[in-house]
């Protein structure tokens, strides 16, 4: 099983900002790398696929880049509404899927 | 546009067999992979497991044991049973479809508390 792990835990930014955060994958997932945003009570959205292709509708303020085991999700200018959870996930030899433990982007 | 609705029991005995559904509309249910994937409270998300449209199926090895995912065509819907639950299987329950590997529609999700 392919573990992902996701840094930091906990992120305290202000608006406006540019937020890094990161994914790093115990082997090898090539591009196969998701990112998702989930507010509290909310299902998680679908941010980026391909590790760097943005989803339907979803800003371009975000973006996703990495290959391999490191991964990074990019917010070039953080706005109110993206104070969220972030999950990485990998798709490379599934199953089984797993995710990331989350982390979480407050308001500083 | 693809939309997905679990339903099911939100409380269930422990001992006893947890069964969600999740009704597809704007999409045949006998493409794509279907899954499910659940969060406990506070914590992060872990995938259960995925049924095809051809009925073929994978779940996680942890609680491979315990899951049955199942399609019915009639009703364009796919179901989850879990058996032997306990306290740890209480969780919210989403379903999701996927084409890849990653899910891009999620259903909003449904609360099941285990407990008696």
């Amino acid at each position: 099983e392919i573990v992902m792990m996701q840094s930091p835990a906990t992120l305290s930014v202000s608006l406006g900002e540019r937020v890094i955060l990161s994914c790093r994958a115990s082997q090898s997932v090539a591009t196969n790398l998701a990112w998702y945003q989930q507010k509290p009570g909310q299902a998680p959205r679908l941010l980026i696929y391909g590790a760097s292709t943005r989803a339907t509708g979803i800003p371009a303020r975000f973006s996703g880049s990495g290959s391999g085991t490191e991964f990074t999700l990019t917010i070039s200018s953080l706005q109110s509404e993206d104070f969220a959870v972030y999950y990485c996930q990998h798709y490379n030899n599934w199953p089984p899927l797993t995710f990331g433990g989350g982390t979480k982007v407050e308001i500083k | 546009q693809v939309q997905l609705q679990e339903s099911g029991p939100g409380l269930v005995k422990p001992s006893e067999t947890l069964s969600l559904t999740c009704t597809v509309s704007g999409a045949s249910i006998r493409s794509y992979f279907w899954n499910w994937i659940r969060q406990p409270a506070g914590k992060g998300l872990e995938w259960i497991g995925r049924v095809y449209g051809s009925g073929n199926t994978n779940y996680i090895p942890s609680l491979k044991s315990r899951v049955t995912m199942s399609l019915d065509t009639s009703k364009n819907q796919f179901s989850l049973r879990l058996t032997s639950v306990t306290a740890a299987d209480t969780a919210v329950y989403y379903c999701a479809s996927s084409k890849r590997g990653y899910m891009d529609v999620w259903g909003k999700g449904t609360t099941v508390t285990v407990s008696s």
